[in-house]
């Protein structure tokens, strides 16, 4: 079955230190792979998504993540993080269809 | 601007009442979702509908109903037989076409049984 786990219910970092939120999924087949931020009490909005082709990918506010097929994951990154920055972080998987498999987040905390 | 809308933000409701949660869309997509949100564990699929007048249970259907009688409209219906209602509720839309495309969503209405 298909699955997403986000091992980090949260994490705190530093503003100016670099982020990684850690996904990994399980998928039979060529996954489609998405991130979104939702911050407190409003909706989510997508950070970035995967298909096909390079499997670095860039999103919005200064985000990427990486594919790994050998690893199953999709770990988001950013170089320098911003106290604007602090959300709830969620990794998802096209399902087949139309639905998508969203993982439990991950809260960012930032510390000035 | 193009967008999902819900209403109400917040809504209280007493044991054994039925609600019903208003989403909205004019970004002519096709499918349509409903989630519930709880703390730790992430989104779980309620209903969705990839056309009008037809829909599919989700993962956590029993307790809700829903209907889709125009494209831009999916009301949820929290009927009293949900026996845990008190939640974050999330509508979403995407278009439809091959592989599993983004969804859009709108910003939620926290749902309080008293």
């Amino acid at each position: 079955a298909q699955s997403v786990t986000q091992p980090d219910i949260h994490i705190t970092v530093s503003e100016g230190a670099s982020l990684e939120l850690r996904c990994n999924y399980s998928y039979g087949a060529t996954p489609y792979l998405f991130w979104y931020v939702q911050s407190p009490g409003q909706g989510l909005q997508l950070l970035l998504k995967y298909f096909s082709g390079d499997t670095l990918v860039q999103g919005i506010k200064g985000f990427e993540a990486e594919f790994k097929r050998s690893q199953s994951s999709f770990n988001l990154r950013k170089p320098s993080v911003h106290w604007s920055d602090a959300a709830e972080y969620f990794c998802a998987v096209g399902a087949g269809g139309f639905k998508t498999i969203f993982g439990a987040g991950t809260r960012l905390f930032v510390k000035a | 601007d193009g967008g999902i809308t819900q209403s109400p933000k917040y809504l209280f409701r007493k044991e054994g009442q039925n609600v019903t949660l208003s989403c909205e869309q004019n970004l002519n997509h096709d499918a349509m979702y409903w989630y519930r949100q709880d703390p730790g564990q992430g989104l779980r699929l309620i209903y969705y509908s990839q056309i009008v007048n037809d829909f599919q249970k989700g993962d956590i259907a029993e307790g809700y109903s829903v209907s889709r009688e125009k494209k831009e409209s999916f009301p949820l219906t929290v009927t009293s037989a949900q026996k845990n209602p008190t939640a974050f509720y999330l509508c979403a839309s995407s278009r439809l076409g091959t592989g599993v495309n983004e969804q859009f969503f709108g910003p939620g209405t926290r749902l309080t049984v008293l």
